[in-house]
């Protein structure tokens, strides 16, 4: 079935460091491919997406380009804030799964003032 | 833009008792919503997808009169966690699609529950 992996964390950065997080996934079909962020004790809010190959997803600094040769969608930020820190889900939508959303693990960002 | 609400945002109550958790749609109509379960640190589990007007559809080793779902309106699905126990506290997320196709979710807040 569908499924997606993420780089495991916690990552741990400095404010102002690049940012980095892998993800790739294996799907059959076309997904659409989601990035969502966690903060403590909340619920999950939609970061950025991608609905076709090639695509590049951005909101807040955060991009992810849907690369369909390598089955990826890697999540990069310029200069993380400390506000930044929070759990990031690639996650994605329409592969075999129908419209379920198929999550990945999470990975934890911690940043450091 | 779409907002999912979800309430109550923390419960906590006593071993054998019946919770209600609700999740509404805004300012849009869900035919569909979903249910999370989340342990800490952890990803989200997939529990059911709640269809307005009809059964929901529970996820392999999901227990359908432990976690009992209706979605009796377009805006309107809840959750009850029948006779808990300390093993069922968890943090409870539901989810509603925005539109047709692969379109993202929109997420309530969650529900921490924790019984004693």
């Amino acid at each position: 079935g569908d499924s997606v992996t993420q780089m495991e964390g916690p990552v741990t950065l400095s404010e102002e460091a690049f940012l980095t997080i892998n993800c790739t996934y294996t799907a059959t079909g076309y997904p659409s491919l989601f990035w969502y962020v966690q903060y403590p004790g909340e619920g999950l809010q939609l970061l950025l997406k991608a609905t076709k190959a090639d695509d590049k997803g951005s909101n807040k600094g955060f991009e992810a380009t849907y690369r369909k040769e390598t089955t990826s969608f890697h999540l990069e930020k310029g200069s993380v804030q400390v506000s930044d820190s929070a759990v990031y889900f690639c996650a994605l939508i329409g592969g075999g799964g129908g419209f379920k959303t198929i999550f990945g693990a999470g990975t934890r960002l911690f940043v450091k003032a | 833009g779409a907002v999912v609400s979800q309430h109550p945002s923390w419960v906590i109550c006593k071993s054998g008792t019946s919770v209600k958790i609700e999740c509404r749609s805004l300012d849009f109509q869900a035919t569909t919503m979903f249910w999370y379960r989340q342990f800490p640190k952890q990803s989200l589990m997939l529990m059911a997808t709640s269809n307005e007007g009809s059964k929901a559809t529970y996820e392999q080793g999901v227990e359908k009169d432990k976690f009992l779902i209706n979605h009796a309106s377009l805006t309107l699905s809840t959750l009850t966690v029948t006779s808990a126990h300390p093993e069922d506290s968890s943090f409870y997320i539901c989810s509603a699609p925005v539109g047709q196709g692969n379109q993202p979710q929109h997420f309530g807040d969650g529900t921490r529950l924790s019984i004693l």
